[in-house]
């Protein structure tokens, strides 16, 4: 079955560590998408896609990086200067402007 | 930045009761959608509607639009217990990068 894949489900870093959250689609979307959500809020954009070995910043792109070498592909890194990174983290793809975004399941980042 | 506010922000019924939830925005779109999202879980694409229509149905979803008012609403109607969740509405503004912007939420809770 075609969709999304986010992982891992769970992950915890201590304050000062990078940490890479994985993206994979396998619906041949080209643009893909990173939002955060804190608790109880609605999705911010971060990073996203519109096309291979291209990327954009969202609207909270501070203290995140981004790659898309690969189509299917789409990993976000936290960096250790975002200061409050523990949030739920989503993935999504969309095959086009008329259509709705797939997301995957999400990451739950958690600090210690 | 959030671009949908929804309103209410939680609304509890009986199952069998309809459900509607609003949402209001603040620039121009191309297309206004809906999303559900399930405690923990990714969002599930539910409706999508053009900046050039004013109604759409499917199955018991009900969605309008008021582009004068900068305005949607979602009815269910004869809803579950399974209905219960957060329904986001995410705008697609005129500006192009084919990125959505989401509204703040509604948790909708169904109750027995």
């Amino acid at each position: 079955d075609g969709g999304i894949t986010q992982s891992p489900k769970y992950l915890f870093r201590k304050e000062g560590q990078n940490v890479t959250l994985s993206c994979e689609q396998n619906l041949n979307h080209d643009a893909m998408y990173w939002y955060r959500q804190d608790p109880g809020q609605g999705l911010r954009l971060i990073y996203y896609s519109q096309i291979v070995n291209d990327f954009q910043k969202g609207d909270i792109a501070e203290g995140y990086s981004v790659s898309r070498e690969k189509k299917e592909s789409f990993p976000l890194t936290v960096t250790s200067a975002q200061k409050n990174p523990t949030a739920f983290y989503l993935c999504a793809s969309r095959e086009g402007v008329r259509y709705g975004y797939t997301f995957g399941s999400g990451t739950r980042l958690t600090v210690v | 930045s959030q671009q949908g506010e929804e309103d209410p922000q939680a609304l509890s019924i009986q199952e069998g009761e309809n459900a509607t939830m609003n949402c209001s925005y603040k620039t121009s779109i191309n297309n206004l959608q809906w999303y559900r999202q399930n405690s923990g879980r990714g969002l599930v694409h539910l409706i999508l509607i053009r900046s050039n229509e004013r109604e759409k149905h499917s199955g018991r979803l009900r969605v309008t639009l008021d582009t004068s008012k900068k305005s949607s609403s979602l009815l269910i109607t004869a809803s579950r217990a399974a209905d219960t969740a957060s329904y986001f509405c995410a705008t697609a503004d005129t500006g192009g990068g084919n990125k959505l912007t989401f509204g703040t939420g509604t948790q909708l809770k169904v109750e027995l």
